[in-house]
C-alpha cells in the first residue's frame, strides 16, 4: 500500500523558515517524480514544485511564487522528500500535500494527508 | 487568478448528468495531458481522470474526461449525493515550466 506521510508543519513568523518532510512507502521511491501541492484556507490547489527521479533527469521545477525561496530535495536512501521554505510570507499559509504519480503526463494518483503551515506574527 | 478557468459552481439533481469545463491555452491544455481531481471536505484530493480521459483503477465509469483544443471537460452521470465535492483540473504549462490547476468547481447535488 502506497503511503505518503508529511510532517514538519506549524506556526512560523513572517521571514522565518520551516522544513517539511514526506516519508514514502509502498512503491519504488527512487523511480518516482515527487511534487508538493498546497492549498490555502478556503482556496484551490496550487502546485508548488517537483523533483524528478534520477532517471527522469533528477532536476527540480518550481512555481513562480516560491522560486528562490523554497527548495525541494530528496533522499532516496531514506525514501523521503523535503521542502525547505525560507523567507516565508503570510500568503504561504496553507496545507502542504506531498504527491506522486506519472512524471511526464503530470497527474497525481497518490497524496499524503497534508500538513498545515501557518505564517503569522 | 488561475491559469485554467473553471466555473465556480455547478448543480444538478440526483441521477442527472453534469459537466465541468476547464479552459486554458495552447501552452497548457492545448499541448499537454489534463487530469481531474475530486476533493471531499477535509480530505486530500483524489485522482479521477488522467491523461485527458483515462480512469484509474477503482474510479466508476460514471466519471469521464474529454479534451478538445484548449479546453477539457469532466462529465459525471448518475449523480449521487456523495459526489458533492470540489473538482479541479490540472495540467503542465510549457511556457511557465510549471504545473497549473484550475480554480476549482463546487458541485452541489440538489
Amino acid at each position: 500500500e502506497v503511503q505518503l506521510v508529511e510532517s514538519g508543519g506549524g506556526l512560523v513568523k513572517p521571514g522565518g523558515s520551516l522544513r517539511l518532510s514526506c516519508a514514502a512507502s509502498g512503491f519504488t521511491f527512487s523511480n518516482a517524480w515527487m511534487s508538493w501541492v498546497r492549498q490555502a484556507p478556503g482556496k484551490g490547489l496550487e502546485w508548488v514544485g517537483r523533483f524528478k527521479s534520477k532517471t527522469g533527469g533528477g532536476t527540480t521545477d518550481y512555481a513562480a511564487p516560491v522560486k528562490g525561496r523554497f527548495t525541494i530535495s530528496r533522499d532516496d536512501s531514506k525514501n523521503t522528500l523535503y521542502l525547505q521554505m525560507n523567507s516565508l510570507k503570510t500568503e504561504d499559509t496553507a496545507v502542504y500535500y506531498c504527491t506522486t504519480g506519472s512524471g511526464s503526463s503530470f497527474f497525481f494518483d497518490y497524496w499524503g494527508q497534508g500538513t498545515l503551515v501557518t505564517v503569522s506574527s | 487568478q488561475s491559469v485554467l478557468t473553471q466555473p465556480p459552481s455547478v448543480s444538478a439533481a440526483p441521477g442527472q448528468k453534469v459537466t465541468i469545463s476547464c479552459s486554458g491555452s495552447s501552452s497548457n491544455i492545448g499541448n499537454n495531458y489534463v487530469s481531474w481531481y475530486q476533493q471531499l471536505p477535509g480530505t486530500a484530493p483524489k485522482l479521477l481522470i488522467c491523461e485527458n480521459n483515462k480512469r484509474p483503477s477503482g474510479i466508476p465509469d460514471r466519471f469521464s474526461g474529454s479534451k478538445s483544443g484548449t479546453s477539457a471537460t469532466l462529465g459525471i452521470t448518475g449523480l449521487q449525493t456523495g459526489d458533492e465535492a470540489d473538482y479541479y483540473c490540472g495540467t503542465w504549462d510549457s511556457s511557465l515550466s510549471a504545473g497549473v490547476f484550475g480554480g476549482g468547481t463546487k458541485l452541489t447535488v440538489l
